[in-house]
């Protein structure tokens, strides 16, 4: 999965609490992204970082806080506010390129987390 | 806005037999197109990506995909299936300005021996 690790690869937690999912990545990538998939619905941008201690909301990024302190670390929180948090999380990286350049995500294996 | 539609759930074929997965894009300017593979519990898998130039691309383990500006479509494809190849493939789109891929809903591939 490219030299990106997410931990732990499976969670469970009560309703009412905080979570937050590791996402490290030794690609010396500037951007990172984390998604959401549920099933029949491919996967939804909860927020992306294009540098260090800068990051933007995606499309459903209600319920989640992430922080961006080191270039190769970006956690994800999924907190009480979030309505319905089991899902499969994937954390991604690519390089930054320019207007016109594009460049590829690179998938961690993923953190299913599963609160009741 | 971008958005990116796959309009098969499942394709079934045999093995041996030619592979397509349908994709079609809407995106403002010139598309930026990728296709990823995800197996089982796992992350996804860059399979190739369309920027500029040919529009037939090859990518990773055999697959194409060609780039159809008119119909606004990006079919990936494989010549002959593999029972490996079964897994759930998805398409997504960016434009040039625009730093956020945006996903179809994915294909299930199934390819019987």
């Amino acid at each position: 999965d490219g030299g990106i690790t997410q931990s732990p690869k499976y969670l469970f937690r009560k309703e009412g609490q905080n979570v937050t999912l590791s996402c490290e990545q030794n690609l010396n990538h500037d951007a990172m992204y984390w998604y959401r998939q549920d099933p029949g619905q491919g996967l939804r941008l909860i927020y992306y970082s294009q540098i260090v201690n800068d990051f933007q909301k995606g499309d459903i990024a209600e319920g989640y806080s992430v922080s961006r302190e080191k270039k190769e670390s970006f956690p994800l929180t999924v907190t009480s506010a979030q309505k319905n948090p089991t899902a499969f999380y994937l954390c991604a990286s690519s390089i930054t390129g320019t207007s016109g350049v594009a460049y590829e995500q690179y998938f961690g294996p993923g953190t299913r987390l599963t609160v009741t | 806005a971008q958005s990116v539609a796959q309009p098969e759930d499942q394709v079934n074929v045999a093995e041996g037999n030619p592979l397509t997965v349908k994709c079609t894009y809407s995106v403002s300017g010139n598309p930026y197109l990728f296709w990823y593979v995800q197996y089982p519990n796992r992350g996804l898998q860059f399979l190739l990506k369309y920027i500029t130039g040919d529009n037939l691309v090859k990518g990773s383990y055999g697959f194409e995909a060609e780039f159809n500006k008119s119909q606004t479509s990006f079919h990936l494809k494989k010549p002959s299936a593999l029972v490996s190849d079964s897994a759930l493939y998805f398409c997504a789109v960016r434009g040039p300005n625009d730093y956020k891929l945006s996903f179809g809903a994915g294909t299930t591939v199934t390819v019987r021996a």
